[in-house]
Protein backbone atom coordinates (compact mmCIF):
# COMPACT_ATOMS: atom_id res chain seq x y z
CA UNK A 1 0.00 0.00 0.00
CA UNK A 2 1.02 3.31 -0.84
CA UNK A 3 2.05 5.80 2.15
CA UNK A 4 1.32 9.29 2.45
CA UNK A 5 2.69 11.34 -0.74
CA UNK A 6 3.39 15.24 -0.23
CA UNK A 7 4.32 17.50 -2.99
CA UNK A 8 6.63 19.45 -3.37
CA UNK A 9 9.20 18.53 -1.10
CA UNK A 10 10.94 21.39 -1.45
CA UNK A 11 9.95 24.83 -2.33
CA UNK A 12 11.58 28.42 -1.87
CA UNK A 13 8.83 31.38 -1.89
CA UNK A 14 9.48 35.24 -1.25
CA UNK A 15 7.10 37.24 1.11
CA UNK A 16 3.95 38.15 0.66
CA UNK A 17 3.76 35.56 -2.41
CA UNK A 18 1.36 32.54 -2.03
CA UNK A 19 1.97 28.76 -1.94
CA UNK A 20 -0.43 25.46 -2.42
CA UNK A 21 1.04 22.28 -1.21
CA UNK A 22 -0.47 19.08 -1.87
CA UNK A 23 -1.46 15.52 -0.17
CA UNK A 24 -2.10 12.40 -1.12
CA UNK A 25 -3.47 9.80 1.85
CA UNK A 26 -3.31 6.37 1.92
CA UNK A 27 -6.09 4.40 -0.03
CA UNK A 28 -8.75 4.39 1.96
CA UNK A 29 -8.34 6.87 4.57
CA UNK A 30 -10.48 9.72 4.46
CA UNK A 31 -9.17 12.09 7.08
CA UNK A 32 -6.20 14.42 5.98
CA UNK A 33 -4.31 16.63 8.77
CA UNK A 34 -1.78 18.96 8.41
CA UNK A 35 0.52 19.89 10.68
CA UNK A 36 3.21 22.85 10.88
CA UNK A 37 7.28 21.98 12.63
CA UNK A 38 9.36 24.73 13.16
CA UNK A 39 12.44 23.95 15.48
CA UNK A 40 11.28 24.19 19.37
CA UNK A 41 7.51 24.35 18.99
CA UNK A 42 6.75 20.38 17.79
CA UNK A 43 4.53 19.49 15.62
CA UNK A 44 1.54 22.43 15.53
CA UNK A 45 -1.52 21.52 14.55
CA UNK A 46 -3.50 23.33 11.32
CA UNK A 47 -6.57 21.88 10.43
CA UNK A 48 -8.29 18.64 9.61
CA UNK A 49 -10.69 17.12 6.99
CA UNK A 50 -12.84 14.59 6.63
CA UNK A 51 -15.23 13.94 3.59
CA UNK A 52 -14.14 16.93 1.77
CA UNK A 53 -15.24 18.80 5.02
CA UNK A 54 -13.38 20.77 7.75
CA UNK A 55 -13.79 19.26 11.12
CA UNK A 56 -11.01 20.87 13.12
CA UNK A 57 -8.76 23.80 12.76
CA UNK A 58 -5.72 24.98 15.45
CA UNK A 59 -5.07 28.49 16.01
CA UNK A 60 -3.71 29.80 12.89
CA UNK A 61 -4.49 32.87 11.14
CA UNK A 62 -6.92 32.82 8.38
CA UNK A 63 -3.98 32.99 5.64
CA UNK A 64 -3.85 29.13 6.28
CA UNK A 65 -6.58 27.58 4.71
CA UNK A 66 -7.09 24.25 3.06
CA UNK A 67 -9.69 22.14 1.53
CA UNK A 68 -10.02 18.22 0.28
CA UNK A 69 -11.50 16.81 -2.87
CA UNK A 70 -13.61 13.63 -2.75
CA UNK A 71 -10.72 11.32 -3.45
CA UNK A 72 -9.59 12.28 -0.25
CA UNK A 73 -6.51 14.65 -1.59
CA UNK A 74 -5.91 17.65 0.13
CA UNK A 75 -4.10 20.52 -0.60
CA UNK A 76 -2.96 23.13 1.78
CA UNK A 77 -2.97 27.11 0.76
CA UNK A 78 -0.98 29.98 2.58
CA UNK A 79 -1.48 33.44 1.47
CA UNK A 80 0.65 36.91 1.67
CA UNK A 81 3.55 34.49 3.16
CA UNK A 82 5.93 35.95 5.83
CA UNK A 83 9.05 34.91 6.94
CA UNK A 84 7.48 33.17 10.01
CA UNK A 85 6.06 30.62 7.84
CA UNK A 86 9.12 28.69 7.02
CA UNK A 87 8.59 25.56 8.29
CA UNK A 88 8.44 22.01 7.67
CA UNK A 89 4.58 21.15 7.02
CA UNK A 90 3.15 17.63 7.27
CA UNK A 91 0.28 15.70 6.15
CA UNK A 92 -1.03 13.03 8.05
CA UNK A 93 -3.68 10.65 7.02
CA UNK A 94 -5.96 8.28 9.18
CA UNK A 95 -9.40 6.50 8.93
CA UNK A 96 -11.14 9.53 10.76
CA UNK A 97 -12.68 7.76 13.38
CA UNK A 98 -13.05 9.23 16.67
CA UNK A 99 -10.24 7.60 19.21
CA UNK A 100 -8.16 5.52 19.30
CA UNK A 101 -6.20 5.66 16.30
CA UNK A 102 -2.78 6.40 14.49
CA UNK A 103 -1.42 9.01 11.96
CA UNK A 104 0.63 8.46 9.06
CA UNK A 105 2.36 11.09 8.00
CA UNK A 106 4.13 12.13 4.78
CA UNK A 107 7.48 13.07 4.37
CA UNK A 108 6.51 16.63 4.28
CA UNK A 109 7.07 19.98 2.67
CA UNK A 110 9.75 21.89 3.54
CA UNK A 111 9.00 25.50 2.43
CA UNK A 112 11.31 28.28 2.98
CA UNK A 113 10.14 32.33 2.64
CA UNK A 114 13.00 34.63 1.90
CA UNK B 1 -1.58 26.06 25.21
CA UNK B 2 0.62 22.82 25.63
CA UNK B 3 -1.46 19.84 26.49
CA UNK B 4 1.45 17.50 25.94
CA UNK B 5 4.84 18.34 27.19
CA UNK B 6 8.08 16.87 26.44
CA UNK B 7 10.76 18.47 28.98
CA UNK B 8 13.67 17.51 27.66
CA UNK B 9 14.64 18.46 24.13
CA UNK B 10 17.56 16.19 24.26
CA UNK B 11 19.02 13.01 25.23
CA UNK B 12 22.27 10.99 24.79
CA UNK B 13 23.05 7.43 25.85
CA UNK B 14 25.55 4.89 25.32
CA UNK B 15 24.59 1.90 22.39
CA UNK B 16 23.75 -0.74 24.58
CA UNK B 17 22.47 1.11 28.04
CA UNK B 18 18.67 1.73 28.22
CA UNK B 19 17.37 5.67 26.83
CA UNK B 20 13.90 6.89 29.09
CA UNK B 21 12.05 9.72 27.50
CA UNK B 22 9.68 11.12 29.14
CA UNK B 23 6.45 13.35 28.77
CA UNK B 24 3.74 14.62 30.28
CA UNK B 25 0.28 15.65 29.52
CA UNK B 26 -2.05 18.02 31.23
CA UNK B 27 -5.81 16.68 30.07
CA UNK B 28 -7.15 14.20 32.03
CA UNK B 29 -9.38 13.51 29.62
CA UNK B 30 -6.64 11.67 27.28
CA UNK B 31 -7.14 8.40 27.07
CA UNK B 32 -5.13 6.81 24.22
CA UNK B 33 -1.31 7.90 24.03
CA UNK B 34 1.04 7.22 21.10
CA UNK B 35 5.01 7.73 20.42
CA UNK B 36 6.39 8.69 16.96
CA UNK B 37 9.93 8.80 15.71
CA UNK B 38 11.09 11.02 13.35
CA UNK B 39 13.96 11.11 11.36
CA UNK B 40 15.35 14.34 9.51
CA UNK B 41 14.38 15.20 6.60
CA UNK B 42 11.07 12.46 6.89
CA UNK B 43 7.93 12.18 8.85
CA UNK B 44 7.12 11.05 11.74
CA UNK B 45 6.49 7.34 12.28
CA UNK B 46 4.39 5.59 14.77
CA UNK B 47 6.50 3.83 17.25
CA UNK B 48 4.33 2.27 20.05
CA UNK B 49 0.75 3.22 21.67
CA UNK B 50 -0.94 2.66 25.27
CA UNK B 51 -4.18 2.81 26.19
CA UNK B 52 -5.24 4.42 29.33
CA UNK B 53 -7.46 1.17 30.53
CA UNK B 54 -3.18 -0.28 29.98
CA UNK B 55 -0.05 1.15 32.37
CA UNK B 56 2.25 -0.98 30.43
CA UNK B 57 2.46 -1.84 26.62
CA UNK B 58 5.93 -3.48 24.96
CA UNK B 59 6.84 -4.14 21.64
CA UNK B 60 10.25 -5.56 21.13
CA UNK B 61 12.89 -3.25 22.61
CA UNK B 62 9.97 -0.70 23.03
CA UNK B 63 8.14 -0.48 26.11
CA UNK B 64 5.64 2.59 27.30
CA UNK B 65 4.50 3.28 30.33
CA UNK B 66 1.82 5.05 31.77
CA UNK B 67 1.39 6.96 35.40
CA UNK B 68 -2.59 8.40 34.79
CA UNK B 69 -2.29 9.60 38.47
CA UNK B 70 0.82 11.60 37.44
CA UNK B 71 -0.14 12.45 34.37
CA UNK B 72 3.03 11.09 32.76
CA UNK B 73 3.90 8.50 30.19
CA UNK B 74 7.66 7.12 29.50
CA UNK B 75 9.29 4.96 26.42
CA UNK B 76 12.05 3.18 27.51
CA UNK B 77 14.30 1.93 24.67
CA UNK B 78 16.24 -1.53 25.53
CA UNK B 79 19.08 -1.79 24.70
CA UNK B 80 19.85 1.36 22.65
CA UNK B 81 21.19 1.04 19.19
CA UNK B 82 22.75 3.84 17.00
CA UNK B 83 19.66 3.76 14.29
CA UNK B 84 17.44 4.74 17.42
CA UNK B 85 19.26 7.78 17.04
CA UNK B 86 15.97 10.41 16.30
CA UNK B 87 13.40 12.97 17.16
CA UNK B 88 10.98 11.30 19.32
CA UNK B 89 7.61 12.61 19.92
CA UNK B 90 4.54 11.79 21.84
CA UNK B 91 1.08 12.66 20.99
CA UNK B 92 -2.69 12.54 22.29
CA UNK B 93 -5.58 12.38 20.28
CA UNK B 94 -9.03 14.42 22.33
CA UNK B 95 -11.97 11.65 22.65
CA UNK B 96 -13.08 13.99 19.44
CA UNK B 97 -11.95 14.90 15.81
CA UNK B 98 -8.40 14.08 14.94
CA UNK B 99 -6.72 17.19 16.33
CA UNK B 100 -3.63 15.34 17.99
CA UNK B 101 -1.73 17.05 20.50
CA UNK B 102 2.15 16.58 19.89
CA UNK B 103 4.86 17.38 22.25
CA UNK B 104 7.56 19.11 21.59
CA UNK B 105 9.82 16.70 21.17
CA UNK B 106 13.26 15.01 22.71
CA UNK B 107 16.18 14.36 20.46
CA UNK B 108 17.78 11.05 21.85
CA UNK B 109 21.50 10.46 20.40
CA UNK B 110 22.59 6.51 20.79
CA UNK B 111 26.38 7.07 20.85
CA UNK B 112 28.22 4.07 19.49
Amino acid sequence: KAGVTQTPRYLIKTRGQQVTLSCSPISGHRSVSWYQQTPGQGLQFLFEYFSETQRNKGNFPGRFSGRQFSNSRSEMNVSTLELGDSALYLCASSLGRMGNEKLFFGSGTQLSVL
Amino acid sequence: DQQVKQNSPSLSVQEGRISILNCDYTNSMFDYFLWYKKYPAEGPTFLISISSIKDKNEDGRFTVFLNKSAKHLSLHIVPSQPGDSAVYFCAAPPNTGNQFYFGTGTSLTVIP
